[in-house]
């Protein structure tokens, strides 16, 4: 059974500064993984899609990697704004014909002024 | 493109009555919908997988006599909460998806709070 897990639990930053958020996933056959936020009170906006022959995705001042064999995805967020507070998940699909994501138990990001 | 709305954003009710949320794909058909449940600072659990025009598909644990979902049309689901009680007060997110998609669009949520 796939899992999947989101360290640190909650993160707090002053701005400016480049921060990076772990995901790690138990089985590493995976269809893709994928970074979401999530802001108080409201829905999911998709960050990144990375399928699982790509290695990384960039958008902005984001940058998500994926390393299938140790089971790993990070999201580097440069330059941290204290617009990128939320609460960041990330979600895998194990196979193609799996539409059900499983997703880490998030990251809370707050970026102090 | 894809986006998802729910209604009514937040509700609240009397113990015992009856709540249906609506889940709407308003720019694309969605041929599967998802609903989802989160406790505060938690994840996302899923309820429950529906495929339109078939019975929706219960994770192991949620009761599928409390929780109906109907996934009548292509742009459509609802999620209908029976006899509601002061723990079944969550925030209930829907996604939905297209057969091709690589991913799920997700509504903003609703606030439910059973008093």
């Amino acid at each position: 059974k796939q899992e999947v897990t989101q360290i640190p639990a909650a993160l707090s930053v002053p701005e400016g500064e480049n921060l990076v958020l772990n995901c790690s996933f138990t089985d590493s056959a995976i269809y893709n993984l994928q970074w979401f936020r999530q802001d108080p009170g409201k829905g999911l906006t998709s960050l990144l899609l990375i399928q699982s022959s790509q290695r990384e995705q960039t958008s902005g001042r984001l940058n998500a990697s994926l390393d299938k064999s140790s089971g790993r995805s990070t999201l580097y967020i440069a330059a941290s704004q204290p617009g990128d507070s939320a609460t960041y998940l990330c979600a895998v699909r194990p196979h193609m014909g799996a539409q059900k994501l499983v997703f880490g138990q998030g990251t809370r990001l707050t970026i102090n002024p | 493109g894809a986006v998802v709305s729910q209604h009514p954003s937040w509700v609240i009710c009397k113990s015992g009555t009856s709540v249906k949320i609506e889940c709407r794909s308003l720019d694309f058909q969605a041929t599967t919908m998802f609903w989802y449940r989160q406790f505060p600072k938690q994840s996302l659990m899923l309820m429950a997988t529906s495929n339109e025009g078939s019975k929706a598909t219960y994770e192991q644990g949620v009761e599928k006599d409390k929780f109906l979902i109907n996934h009548a049309s292509l742009t459509l689901s609802t999620l209908t909460v029976t006899s509601a009680h002061p723990e079944d007060s969550s925030f209930y997110i829907c996604s939905a998806s297209w057969v091709a998609m690589e991913t799920q669009y997700f509504g903003p949520g609703t606030r439910l709070l059973v008093l």
